[in-house]
């Protein structure tokens, strides 16, 4: 079955600390995001991709970095976590093409950053 | 600039009840839109797109949704909700342009018994 994973599900970090989210897609699709939700924000884009090899900046980037080595995972790495980063994060992927616009999601990543 | 903007953080109906959610959008043009459903502790999944053509556009579990270009709205309507209804719903625009979407702050939505 098609379907967007990430791991870990729950996360701990201490600020300062190296954290990496992943991401696998069996969708085939072209098209990957990371997001963070907040309450209070919805939504919103941090990072996504077009392809193998191709990452861009979303609306808020900063303090994020982002790698797409395949079409099935794209990782989001916060080199430097602080508490302000602590959220949930959503991966999620799209075909493009004619239905370009539609995404699938994930399960979440919850981030506490202390 | 484009923009989406859902009205009511929180609606609570009674189980049973009709429903609507509203959407506003600010777009030029036509645009795609999209209502999306998060349930607890899930990740969102789509519940209908609208792509220029038939103004009402139909999704899962007796949703549907009507896009009026005269009042820039995409409201989600659903005639008698269930309990498992109670989500947050969210409602996105594609700008054509890109591959990204502008998102709603989405409505959370409270049945009652």
């Amino acid at each position: 079955e098609a379907a967007v994973t990430q791991s870990p599900r729950n996360k701990v970090a201490v600020t300062g600390g190296k954290v990496t989210l992943s991401c696998n897609q069996t969708n085939n699709h072209n098209n990957m995001y990371w997001y963070r939700q907040d309450t209070g924000h919805g939504l919103r884009l941090i990072h996504y991709s077009y392809g193998a090899g191709s990452t861009e900046k979303g609306d808020i980037p900063d303090g994020y970095k982002a790698s797409r080595p395949s079409q099935e995972n794209f990782s989001l790495i916060l080199e430097l976590a602080t508490p302000s980063q602590t959220s949930v994060y959503f991966c999620a992927s799209g075909p493009g093409g004619v239905n370009y616009a539609e995404q699938f999601f994930g399960p979440g990543t919850r981030l506490t950053v202390l | 600039a484009q923009s989406v903007t859902q009205p009511d953080a929180r609606v609570t109906v009674s189980e049973g009840a009709s429903l609507q959610l509203r959407c506003k959008y600010s777009y030029f043009g036509t645009p795609y839109l999209f209502w999306y459903v998060q349930y607890p502790r899930q990740g969102l999944q789509l519940l209908l797109k609208y792509y220029p053509g038939d103004p009402v556009v139909q999704g899962v579990n007796g949703f549907e949704a009507e896009f009026s270009k005269s009042n820039s709205s995409f409201h989600l309507r659903k005639a008698s909700v269930h309990w498992s209804d109670w989500a947050v719903y969210f409602c996105a625009v594609s700008p054509h342009s890109n591959y990204q979407l502008i998102w709603g702050s989405g409505t959370k939505l409270i049945i009652k018994p």
